[in-house]
């Protein structure tokens, strides 16, 4: 069974600060979903990434997708009280995901 | 525009009275799915949907089940809800997956059940 471990599992850091989360997989991801669940919501999408060595931007968020397709990592540049949220990372099988242990992050103003 | 509908956001309960949480879509995706999410944990795939086949997770206790009348509309039925039911049911909906496009889930903003 495939497990996804994220860390750190928890983070706090003062705005206009960056950090980096990372998810790990004990295999080979089949595509690789980041989500972000603000409290009392759903996950939403962030971004998919497929291709092994990738890197996707999404203004202040940078995503990389480990060569080997078994990791990946967030990193999050000036951080805002708004990137508070749990932060989860996800492999996409044919009908089933398979998420991570999660990342919460708290963003404090 | 809301694609993925959830209700109701709130949803309180007694112990042992049957419950329903409804979910819609306007993507018309041909997958559904229900997952329980307890705090600060992941969901948890209680099971889905592929158009009317249904697909329960092995460990899904046999207190839930689920209907989908169409395309748009699913489901969730909490026969006798106990106590460790209280969490957040989250829906959601792809497209098919395919050996060579793995389709994202969308997810709707939740019901958080509470069990007196």
């Amino acid at each position: 069974t495939q497990l996804l471990e994220q860390s750190p599992q928890f983070l706090s850091i003062q705005e206009g600060e960056n950090l980096t989360v990372y998810c790990n997989s004990s295999s080979v991801f089949s595509s690789l979903q980041w989500y972000r669940q603000e409290p009392g919501e759903g996950p939403v999408l962030l971004v998919t990434v497929v291709t092994g060595g990738e890197v996707k931007k999404l203004k202040r968020l940078t995503f990389q997708f480990g060569d080997a397709r078994k990791d990946s990592s967030l990193h999050i540049t000036a951080a805002q009280t708004g990137d508070t949220g749990l932060y989860l990372c996800a492999d996409s099988g044919t009908y089933k995901y398979i998420f991570g242990t999660g990342t919460r992050l708290k963003v404090l103003a | 525009d809301a694609m993925v509908i959830q209700n109701p956001r709130y949803q309180v309960t007694q112990f042992g009275k049957p419950v329903t949480l409804s979910c819609s879509q306007t993507l018309n995706h041909n997958v559904m799915y229900w997952y329980q999410q307890k705090s600060s944990q992941a969901p948890k795939l209680l099971f889905h949907y592929y158009d009317k086949d249904f697909n329960n997770e092995a460990d899904t206790p046999d207190n839930f089940q689920s209907r989908r009348p169409n395309t748009s509309f699913c489901f969730l039925d909490i026969r006798s809800p106990g106590l460790g039911d209280a969490a957040m049911y989250l829906c959601a909906t792809s497209r098919v997956s395919t050996r060579y496009s793995n389709q994202p889930q969308h997810f709707g903003d939740g019901t958080r059940l509470s069990i007196l």
